[in-house]
């Protein structure tokens, strides 16, 4: 059974402060997405990664896959508030037929 | 920019009680999805369709749960007889092609309420 793993669950930061978000997941697949939530909202796409070694960035978030590692991370550059959001990690299914995503991190921004 | 759109946002019924989910996925789109989300919880795959057939579909996505495009744009979700553990949020997606490059789109979901 195909799993996907983020950490941590829950991440309360101060503005300013940098952090990382860990997705471990157990597919071959060299695919993955992060996607944001908004409390109530639907899920808005923030990065496709589509190989071993992809890093993409926008404005205070970088994402990065590591296929061999099985591994991607979001990393939180100089934290504001606005990033205040749940964010998830999702991996294609073993058909491409369906994403596979993880349990979502709550990331909430102190000012 | 194309979006995918849903209606309607919030739907409250009665266990028991039939319900149609509506979608209309982006109009250049080939594969549809329907995701739904408990309160508080991760996004779960339930049903893939393409070429009005479904392409994969999750353990729960049962019986009492069925998919349809009745015409060129709609693409609904019913869920026959409504269980109290239905009450989720309900997403519809679309995509150019099946994984890879093509990314999914995902609607804004309906709130489904049982009671």
């Amino acid at each position: 059974e195909l799993k996907v793993e983020q950490n941590p669950l829950f991440l309360s930061m101060q503005e300013g402060k940098n952090y990382t978000i860990y997705c471990n997941y157990s597919t071959t697949s060299d695919r993955l997405y992060w996607y944001r939530q908004d409390p109530g909202k639907s899920l808005e796409s923030l990065f496709v990664l589509l190989s071993n070694g992809a890093v993409k960035q926008e404005g205070r978030l970088m994402a990065s896959l590591d296929t061999k590692a099985r591994l991607s991370t979001l990393h939180i550059t100089a934290a504001v508030h606005d990033l205040s959001a749940t964010y998830f990690c999702a991996v294609d299914g073993e058909y491409g037929n369906k994403l596979v995503f993880g349990a979502g991190t709550i990331l909430r921004v102190k000012s | 920019e194309p979006e995918v759109t849903q209606t309607p946002s919030h739907q409250v019924t009665q266990m028991g009680q039939e319900v149609i989910l509506r979608c209309v996925p982006i109009s250049n789109h080939l594969y549809f999805y329907w995701y739904r989300q408990i309160l508080g919880q991760k996004v779960e795959f339930l049903v893939s369709f393409y070429n009005n057939e479904i392409s994969e579909k999750s353990e729960i996505f049962d019986d009492q749960f069925s998919v349809e495009r009745p015409d060129g744009s709609n693409f609904t979700l019913k869920i026959r007889s409504t269980k109290l553990e239905d009450s989720a949020m309900y997403f519809c997606a679309s995509s150019e092609t099946s994984g890879g490059f093509y990314e999914q789109y995902f609607g804004p979901g309906t709130r489904l309420t049982v009671t």
